[in-house]
């Protein structure tokens, strides 16, 4: 099977703008989470979705949104950046117990 | 706030040599797992170990989990130069969907 799809892989955004991330999970594999990932904060969990339903959110502001498509693949877009939203988000489809993670998105906000 | 914290951050070795790292948590768990990120990319599940479960191997793999200590240990045994990478524990504390919590990770540096 194909692995988890992340686009784009790398994204230059200005502060104030908005930026719109996609995944693609594995098939068959009905949820997906979104963690961002800092040297300094480590990796915080942003939120989880299981069969286009928001079913677990982590502790980030309303700016941060996502959404899950039918067919699993899940979007997240962040509004009004900020410089600290510089960070490699990444995606990962589950199955049971286990995490498949994407490559990421490499977002830099100047 | 991380739930598992990897002891040491950083660790160097030469190939050949093992290399134990170590994480310790706070709350009750369902069970942990161990992920390997290499540089600046996703990351990759290794190995996951249940809370009635006292050590797992894959390959040279050895996970130990020590329920009441609260913590856990990843040993890497004959260590390649492609081993280089940042180590981190999951832990999941149950309830229903599965959302792990990561530590910081350790980074380790395998010299050839």
């Amino acid at each position: 099977k194909a692995g988890v799809t992340q686009t784009p892989r790398y994204l230059i955004k200005t502060r104030g703008q908005q930026v719109t991330l996609s995944c693609s999970p594995i098939s068959g594999h009905r949820s997906v989470s979104w963690y961002q990932q800092t040297p300094g904060q480590g990796l915080q969990f942003l939120f989880e979705y299981f069969s286009e339903t928001q079913r677990n959110k982590g502790n980030f502001p309303g700016r941060f949104s996502g959404r899950q498509f039918s067919n699993s693949r899940s979007e997240m877009n962040v509004s009004t950046l900020e410089l600290g939203d510089s960070a490699l988000y990444l995606c990962a489809s589950s199955y049971q117990e286990t995490q498949y993670f994407g490559p990421g998105t490499r977002l830099l906000v100047l | 706030s991380q739930q598992g914290e990897e002891d040491p951050q950083a660790l160097s070795i030469q190939e050949g040599e093992n290399a134990t790292m170590n994480c310790s948590y706070k709350t009750s768990i369902n069970n942990l797992q161990w992920y390997r990120q290499n540089s600046g990319r996703g990351l990759v599940h290794l190995i996951l170990i249940r809370s009635n479960e006292r050590e797992k191997h894959s390959g040279r793999l050895r996970v130990t989990l020590d329920t009441s200590k609260k913590s856990s240990s990843l040993l890497i045994t004959a260590s390649r130069a492609a081993d280089t990478a940042s180590y981190f524990c999951a832990t999941d504390a149950g309830g229903g969907s599965y959302i792990p919590t990561f530590g910081r990770g350790t980074s380790l540096i395998v010299h050839p």
